[in-house]
């Protein structure tokens, strides 16, 4: 199993729409969690950290399930400029992050 | 407060030449990591540093070297660069390494990126 997996995508989805993608990781020692945004031939910024069962802001809401290994990003109301790269980050090991390939999100108008 | 800065933006070489990508932050941050990112693959660690003077090897270490002799300078060498080396290079930074088992990990702060192709 992959320490960190994402589904590649893409989503296409209508402006206004809900979209959810999840992220698996393997090294249940891991406590802190990262989504970050990539466009296209940019540097990742950082979206959203998780510490605890989820964080919200604005539109978008992280949750973290433990007991499955999971967190999920949840986009309300997708506005076309959501387009991007979603990348899953794991703290895995000691002194390391470990990165999904990310999920392709694509808003149409 | 400039963040993380890298240079060149943009390299060709030929195989067999050698050169440094030059990553450099001004936020005091402890934690520095060199990655490479392709197609399909996502971000694979190459090396990183928790301080200076302290090295270590990430996933993909072969055919490159990394230094830390001050806090804010972090070079990526590619010491005889190869076809397969065609890649995207970022450089990032965290107040600290992360540490699972305590709970805690920084967020991450990332260059714009040195696009490398080697012919």
């Amino acid at each position: 199993r992959k320490e960190v997996e994402q589904d590649p995508g893409p989503f296409n989805v209508p402006e206004g729409a809900t979209v959810a993608f999840n992220c698996t990781y393997s090294n249940s020692a891991s406590q802190s969690f990262f989504w970050y945004r990539q466009d296209c031939r940019k540097e990742p910024k950082l979206l959203m950290s998780v510490y605890s069962s989820g964080n919200e802001d604005g539109r978008f809401t992280a949750q973290l399930n433990r007991a499955s290994q999971y967190i999920s990003l949840l986009i309300r109301d997708s506005k076309l400029s959501d387009s991007a790269t979603y990348l899953c980050v794991v703290p895995s090991g000691t002194y390391k992050y470990i990165f999904g390939t990310g999920t392709r999100l694509k808003v149409l108008a | 407060n400039a963040g993380v800065t890298q240079t060149p933006k943009f390299q060709v070489l030929k195989t067999g030449q050698s050169m440094t990508l030059q990553c450099a932050q001004d936020m005091n941050h402890e934690y520095m990591s060199w990655y490479r990112q392709d197609p399909g693959m996502g971000l694979r660690l190459i090396h990183y540093s928790v301080g200076a003077g302290i090295t270590d090897q990430g996933e993909v270490p072969n055919g490159y070297n990394v230094s830390r002799s001050t806090t804010e300078d972090f070079p990526l060498r590619l010491l005889s660069a190869a076809p397969s080396q065609t890649s995207v290079y970022f450089c990032a930074s965290s107040y600290k390494a992360p540490t699972p088992s305590r709970g805690r990990a920084y967020e991450q702060y990332f260059g714009p990126g040195t696009r490398l192709t080697v012919t």
